[in-house]
């Protein structure tokens, strides 16, 4: 089971700003997940990605695969008090259970 | 689609006692996981069921926790005899044949005093 390293592990920004996490890991992913999850709620899947150099975007969210496919970013752009909560990643590679880092707390203030 | 359903939302209990959990995925999902995520932490497997079949459970407790899933749809997971370490959140999950995206229920907030 690889171990996956999120950072930062808090974050606090004020409304409007952007802001970049990473997750990385020792060993290759075979595909990366993001998740969301909101106080109170459970994760909720924003995005899969699978392959080397990839770059996805949902709305103002950002996301890129390295080129290794060792590490991963999150860039949101132009903050928002909604966008507050756990980001975290996931290993979801082949024959194994999802794997999930510690998270970045954000906090976005208005 | 209905989402995930996990009951209850909040239990307290005293430690060395019992408690179970209940987890309704969605229709038609052949896998479910259970996951413990304590304050500050990323979720962490305990046990996954493909139907109604254990896959992994190399991280479950099984000295105080077990888990079934009978028929392949809804499953329980009980603590016996909670410890004060076992104060988590409990998620439940499931996805689809063939699929690793994960549909979270909203978790069961265990404290254990």
């Amino acid at each position: 089971t690889q171990l996956l390293e999120q950072s930062p592990q808090f974050l606090s920004i004020q409304e409007g700003e952007n802001l970049t996490v990473y997750c990385n890991s020792s060993s290759v992913f075979s595909s990366l997940q993001w998740y969301r999850q909101e106080p109170g709620e459970g994760p909720v899947l924003l995005v899969t990605v699978v392959t080397g150099g990839e770059v996805k975007k949902l709305k103002r969210l950002t996301f890129q695969f390295g080129d290794a496919r060792k590490d991963s970013s999150l860039h949101i752009t132009a903050a928002q008090p909604g966008d507050t909560g756990l980001y975290l990643c996931a290993d979801s590679s082949g024959n194994t259970p999802l794997v999930f880092g510690k998270g970045t707390r954000l906090s976005v203030i208005a | 689609e209905a989402g995930v359903a996990q009951s209850p939302r909040y239990k307290i209990i005293e430690k060395r006692q019992s408690v179970a959990f209940w987890c309704n995925p969605i229709s038609g999902h052949a896998t479910l996981y259970w996951y413990q995520q304590i304050l500050g932490q990323g979720p962490k497997l305990l046990i996954q069921f493909q139907n109604n079949g254990v896959v992994d459970d190399s991280q479950l407790p099984k000295d105080r926790f077990s888990a079934e899933r009978l028929k392949g749809v809804d499953s329980t997971l009980k603590i016996q005899p909670a410890k004060l370490e076992d104060s988590a959140v409990y998620l439940c999950a499931s996805s689809p044949q063939g699929s690793f995206e994960a549909f979270f229920g909203q978790g069961t907030r265990l404290t254990v005093v």
